[in-house]
């Protein structure tokens, strides 16, 4: 195990539901991410957080809103999703000191939008 | 822009042979580079990286990778393949200096090579 947990592992849900994945690290870091992966595509990051920053990727669409309360806790808050949003949604985190940092990866939750 | 290519959908070895995963990247300034690798049904495994110093690095599993700055590349290798290291490879590049000037990284990934070590 990395010290980066996601629940829930897997969600299927309707384009007109609200629901929320839920990260947690216990590796004592202060940077937080959340990215996507599709099949045959390249990882793709969404959001970039600290208590202090928050950096997004502009071509993400605003029906996924990231939260995050404190340092080791992530939330990515989905509602009225499309079928194209269906993926592996992975967060990672890593220490804040530029892009030298390893980012350490949790299990992904298994997106299927219906 | 920041790219990472990995020429390779699939490579394929038998077990005891050794074997080499590609990444070839292009970045504006000096890069920080990464391999990760992920198993079916699980996140990415950190398995190695490149910061500064020796061009050769050594990671987990007996994994090694060697950068080249004139070639832009820094390939995987392992000098003998194991049916366990079948899996989906990833190379990854971020940047000194960090994500649009902040402190916090960006990795930028390749699409993957899927290895497949055949007993």
């Amino acid at each position: 195990e990395t010290g980066v947990t996601q629940t829930p592992r897997h969600l299927v849900m309707g384009m007109t539901n609200k629901k929320s994945l839920k990260c947690e690290q216990h590796l004592g870091h202060n940077a937080m991410y959340w990215y996507k992966q599709s099949a045959k595509k390249p990882l793709e990051l969404m959001f970039v957080y600290s208590l202090e920053e928050r950096v997004e990727n502009n071509s993400v669409p605003s029906r996924f809103s990231p939260e995050c309360p404190n340092s080791s806790h992530l939330f990515l808050h989905l509602h009225t999703l499309q079928p194209e949003d269906s993926a592996l949604y992975l967060c990672a985190s890593s220490h804040k000191r530029g892009g030298r940092e390893t980012q350490y990866f949790g299990p992904g939750t298994r997106l299927l939008v219906l | 822009a920041q790219s990472v290519a990995q020429p390779e959908d699939q490579v394929n070895v038998a077990e005891g042979n050794p074997l080499t995963v590609k990444c070839t990247y292009s970045v504006s300034g000096n890069p920080y580079l990464f391999w990760y690798v992920q198993y079916p049904n699980r996140g990415l495994q950190f398995l190695l990286k490149y910061i500064t110093g020796d061009n050769l690095v050594k990671g987990s599993y007996g994994f090694e990778a060697e950068f080249n700055k004139s070639q832009t590349s820094f390939h995987l290798k392992k000098p003998s393949a194991l049916v366990s290291d079948s899996a989906l490879y990833f190379c990854a590049v971020s940047l000194q200096g960090g994500h649009r000037g902040s402190t916090l990284g960006r990795l930028y990934f390749g699409r993957g090579t899927q290895l497949t070590v055949w007993p």
